[in-house]
């Protein structure tokens, strides 16, 4: 069972908007503004995609955004395109003896 | 080109041992943290392990704690995993990942290394 919370999966229309949750604790999320979020395609490494919590890395589409509210922390892909379709992965710092988390995951479908 | 290569993996027998490795390339080896991060076939990202620039600090995993060990050599650009007592579960594919010095994201990833524990 992962630390953080997310959801199996979220499907869209290209062109629509949706939001990816992530849900933690006070050890985690709740407390420190560490949440990063990862894209991975199937047989691919992760990209770094957000970090601390709503910061883009260079070359990283503005169509993607983060949040955060109280212990959940959220990924937004606005205006789908079909490239998007992949497993998107949430981390935090944890304040536990672990130092890192993970969520288990969520798979986008574009529709 | 900063680039991260994990070599070392393969088939081990449970009760085995493996060390994998990752050497790095195209940016200061030393001034990064480091970890280990798996992925089990059809599972999701596994954090294994970190350890700080200089190697004085070291977190695992519950699922790894007392049965693998991290350690680097910033004279070599490398990082390795000392894994000893593998299980069937901790087959996984291996990657290796970065975290610049006061901050808690990985920029940078390996393409990763299968291990395999199976008799």
């Amino acid at each position: 069972q992962s630390a953080l919370t997310q959801p199996a999966s979220v499907s869209g229309s290209p062109g629509q908007s949706i939001t990816v949750s992530c849900s933690g604790t006070s050890s985690d999320i709740g407390t420190y503004d560490y949440v990063s979020w990862y894209q991975q395609h199937p047989g691919k490494a992760p990209k770094l995609m957000i970090f601390d919590v709503s910061n883009r890395p260079s070359g990283v589409s503005n169509r993607f955004s983060g949040s955060k509210s109280g212990n959940t922390a959220s990924l937004t892909i606005s205006g789908l395109q079909a490239e998007d379709e992949a497993d998107y992965y949430c981390s935090s710092y944890t304040s536990s003896s672990t130092l890192v988390v993970f969520g288990g995951g969520t798979k986008l479908t574009v529709l | 080109e900063v680039q991260l290569v994990e070599s070392g993996g393969g088939l081990v027998q449970p009760g085995g041992s493996l060390r994998l490795s990752c050497e790095a390339s195209g940016f200061t080896f030393s001034a990064y943290e480091m970890n280990w991060v798996r992925q089990g076939p059809g599972k999701g990202l596994e954090w294994v392990s970190y350890i700080s620039r200089s190697g004085s600090t070291i977190y695992y995993a519950d699922s790894v704690k007392g049965r693998f060990t991290i350690s680097r050599d910033n004279a070599k650009d490398s990082l390795y995993l000392q894994m000893n007592s593998l299980r069937a579960e901790d087959s996984a594919v291996y990657y290796c990942a970065r975290y610049l010095a006061g901050y808690y994201f990985m920029d940078v990833w390996g393409k990763g290394t299968t291990v395999t524990v199976s008799s």
